[in-house]
Formats: C-alpha cells, structure tokens, sequence
C-alpha cells in the first residue's frame, strides 16, 4: 500500500464552523506534513510531525490547528475561517526525513463562504 | 533563506519535441537535497526524482534527465520525444519545505 488517503475530498464550511481534515498512510512512514496549495500557486508547507511530534510551524495562523493521534493518521482541525483559506489542502508522509520523497494524497478541495 | 526559482511560467510544445525545464536554488547548507514533482490536472503531485548535493552525476529514467551543476546551483529536467500524457505542472523542490512556482508544461499534438 503506497497511498495516502484524504478524506473528505471536498468540504464548504461556513466562517463560524468547525471542520476537520482526516489524512492516513500505511507505509509506516514516520514524517507526515500539510501544505496548502491556492489556484496555480505551488504547494506552501504548513506543518510537519516528525515521529509524532511538531517539529516545524510555518507560522500558520491557530485557526488552524494540527494534531497526530498516532503515526499513520493526520488530521488538521480548521475553525473560525476566512474566505482566504480557500484552497487544496495537501498531505504527505514520508520515511523520516523532510530530505526524503514525499508521497501526497490527492487532497482536499475546501471552500470557505 | 533557501529559495526555488523556476523562471518558466508557461511551456507549450508540440508532441515529440524535447523540453528543458529549468530550476536555479539557493541554500546556505552544504548538504541538502533537490526533487522534482510533477502535477497532473486530477491534481495529486507524483515524485519523479530526488538528489542529493554531493552527487552531481546526470541521471536518465526512460525519456527524462536531470542535469545537477553545483556551480550554478542548478538541477534542470529535460523531456526527450514530449507526449501529451506529459501534460503537467512541474514543480521543483528543496528538501520537502520549499517549492518553486512551477513550470506548466502543455503538450499538444
């Protein structure tokens, strides 16, 4: 199993609500990440666990907020919003290392009204 | 501060030209590693290679090459005979922390 999985696949959230993006991978990779990628714009680098930690910040703002319950599973819970935070949201593991390849999931598109 | 530029916004070819995507980084590490992803219209990024700075040797997989130039702080990829499946945006990358804005490449037939 090479996959990351990303659910959902789409998501339209309303500024005052509170949603939560879901990633998961069996390839007992250790490092998990999260970008943000906007229309025609390259991928931004968000978070990254490393063996389940935070161990980078991109200083994203703390609507957003990351959490690792363990090492295959990812998950980025989003509140209090702004239309601005439209955008693919991307995850990625790999083995250990932020110098290692990186394997995405296919993302979640999300709107914010 | 490490940076990316890919100067390339737009590429349009005709099937079974060669193209050269270019890619110029900056890093203050000594060490560190370069990638090249690329990104179909459904959107996922797939890997397509990976080097590290002390290997400047040129690397062929099938129809693509990748020439790395230390000097020039360089690391260019070249689609030989293009096809339209070769339709994507490429992105090129320091490590996993830093992308380029991307090179989209339209083959068209």
């Amino acid at each position: 199993d090479t996959e990351v999985t990303q659910t959902p696949k789409h998501l339209v959230m309303g500024m005052t609500n509170k949603k939560s993006l879901k990633c998961e991978q069996h390839m007992g990779h250790r490092a998990m990440y999260w970008y943000k990628q906007k229309a025609k714009k390259p991928p931004e680098l968000m978070f990254v666990y490393s063996y389940e930690k935070l161990s980078i910040n991109e200083s994203v703002p703390s609507r957003f907020s990351p959490e690792c319950p363990n090492s295959s599973l990812l998950n980025l819970h989003l509140h209090a919003l702004q239309p601005e935070d439209s955008a693919l949201y991307l995850c990625a593991s790999s083995q250990g290392q932020v110098s290692e390849k990186l394997f995405f999931g296919s993302g979640t598109q999300l709107s914010v009204l | 501060a490490q940076k990316v530029t890919q100067a390339q916004t737009e590429i349009s070819v005709v099937e079974k030209e060669d193209v050269t995507l270019d890619c110029v980084y900056e890093t203050r590490d000594t060490t560190y590693y370069l990638f090249w992803y690329k990104q179909p219209p459904s959107g996922e990024l797939v890997f397509l290679i990976r080097r590290n700075s002390f290997d400047e040797q040129n690397e062929i997989s099938g129809r693509y090459s990748w020439n790395f130039q230390k000097s020039t702080s360089s690391f260019n990829f070249t689609i030989t005979a293009s096809q339209v499946v070769d339709s994507a945006v490429y992105f090129c990358a320091l490590e996993g922390l830093v992308f380029g804005k991307g090179t989209k490449l339209t083959v068209n037939p």
